[in-house]
């Protein structure tokens, strides 16, 4: 089916280390896309490709992926990493192009 | 350094029409495809549709098609989204974002704009 799936939310110690999963059949194909959105902010990209940061993102963020399941994890989680983390990618299935998850709001305590 | 600054907040009334736009700069506007997303309140982001500028090859989401027109002008390298009869439910915030990459493998979103509030409210 044309969905990406994440879980709504997940919390972390600060220094700890948190993985934010996204599933769907469309990764079985394409690498997903992870953006994060802070309230009142637009979206900034993470990592895209098979682990990619761009300039600016910390090396604490890595991506990986497995089957039809692509993982974001923030390894020595900070403050400033509390946002709404979207994967997307292209749709392999329908007609949508592209599909975003519903987002993962990650609290740092 | 690439850019993508949108137009202000707007404000209509149901069954206006509306057209934003997206200003592109520090890149070549016409070679890369440049997408929408809308963000209705408290909600997540939901992709609507892109736009080849060399051609105006464009692609719509299911969801969006025949809701909206998504268009540009290359001469002065801005991306438009536009509304005939605006509906309450068009209430949201809409971003624009360059396509990275190609299509056919996927590709990523990045920069995106600021962001376009409208409110549609009677």
């Amino acid at each position: 089916s044309s969905e990406l799936t994440q879980d709504p939310a997940v919390s972390v110690a600060l220094g700890q280390t948190v993985r934010i999963t996204c599933q769907g059949d469309s990764l079985r194909r394409y690498y997903a896309t992870w953006y994060y959105q802070k309230p009142g902010q637009a979206p900034v990209l993470v990592i895209h490709g098979k682990n990619n940061r761009p300039s600016g993102i910390p090396d604490r963020f890595s991506g990986s992926s497995s089957g039809n399941t692509a993982s974001l994890t923030i390894t020595g989680a900070q403050a400033e990493d509390e946002a709404v983390y979207y994967c997307n990618s292209r749709d392999s299935g329908g007609d949508h192009l592209f599909l975003f998850g519903a987002g993962t709001k990650v609290t740092v305590l | 350094e690439v850019q993508l600054v949108q137009s202000g907040a707007e404000v209509r009334r149901p069954g206006e029409s509306l057209k934003i736009s997206c200003k592109a700069s520090g890149y070549s506007f016409a070679e890369t495809w440049i997408g929408w997303v809308r963000q209705m309140p408290g909600k997540g982001l939901e992709w609507m549709g892109l736009i080849y500028p060399g051609d105006s090859d464009t692609r719509y989401s299911p969801s969006f098609q025949g809701q909206v027109t998504i268009s540009v002008d290359k001469s002065i390298s801005t991306a438009y989204l536009q509304w005939k009869t605006l509906k309450a439910s068009d209430t949201a915030i809409y971003y624009c974002a360059r396509h990275v990459g190609t299509l056919l493998l996927g590709g990523w979103f990045d920069p995106w704009g600021q962001g376009t509030l409208v409110t549609v409210s009677s």
